[in-house]
């Protein structure tokens, strides 16, 4: 059930650099979602960006949505080791579920 | 944001018995729950979505016998594993839908079958 795919599939960098991640979905979307979730913990909701967005921001994080190329990414700017943890992004899908992309695993070392 | 809670957060549970998951809507009813499965390091993958006081649809692939839902009332939804098995073992994940679009999240549940 899995709507897209994430690049990478794990980031690994210090603490101050920034962290990209990108979403790649596969049908026509009204918004998308990314979420974060802490190793064995729950997700937690980061941001919506909607499908008439290109570009959000909120705190340290800064969201793209591009929909001719039906992709997104993520970027966390000076990032901090409390900034470790999987992140994915979600859209609904025609049943109107949400589905998530296979996510990035990111390490921020101290 | 609104609240879902999971019990239990985590299970270990002996091969062959059952295991019952609840996912509850704190602060709003849910006419919609949906199920995720989770294996290590992988994404989320829907199992199943209940609307109350029907019948849940199963995502293909899996196996309606072996994971019952429930979702009896408008703030609880039940996931039974059935005579489980160590390959059941994994973390499921609930969520909740009220009027709105927004899905909300449970904390997870971590099951290990021995």
């Amino acid at each position: 059930s899995q709507q897209g795919e994430e690049d990478p599939q794990a980031l690994s960098i210090q603490e101050g650099e920034n962290a990209t991640m990108n979403c790649s979905y596969k049908t026509s979307i009204n918004n998308l979602q990314w979420y974060r979730q802490n190793s064995g913990r729950g997700l937690v909701h980061l941001i919506l960006i909607r499908s008439n967005e290109r570009e959000k921001h909120s705190g340290r994080l800064r969201v793209t949505l591009d929909t001719s190329k039906k992709s997104s990414s993520l970027l966390i700017t000076a990032s901090r080791a409390a900034d470790t943890a999987s992140y994915f992004c979600a859209t609904y899908n025609a049943g109107n579920m949400l589905t998530f992309g296979g996510g990035t695993r990111l390490m921020v070392k101290p | 944001g609104a609240v879902v809670s999971q019990h239990p957060s985590r299970v270990i549970c002996k091969s062959g018995t059952s295991v019952k998951i609840e996912c509850r809507s704190l602060d709003f009813q849910a006419t919609t729950m949906f199920w995720y499965r989770q294996f290590p390091k992988k994404s989320l993958m829907l199992m199943a979505t209940s609307n109350e006081g029907s019948k849940a649809t199963y995502e293909q692939g899996v196996e309606k016998d072996k994971f019952l839902i429930n979702h009896a009332s408008l703030t609880l939804s039940t996931l039974t594993v059935t005579s489980a098995h160590p390959e059941d073992s994994s973390f499921y994940i609930c969520s909740a839908r009220g009027g709105g679009n927004e899905q909300f999240f449970g904390p997870g549940t971590r099951l290990t079958v021995l």
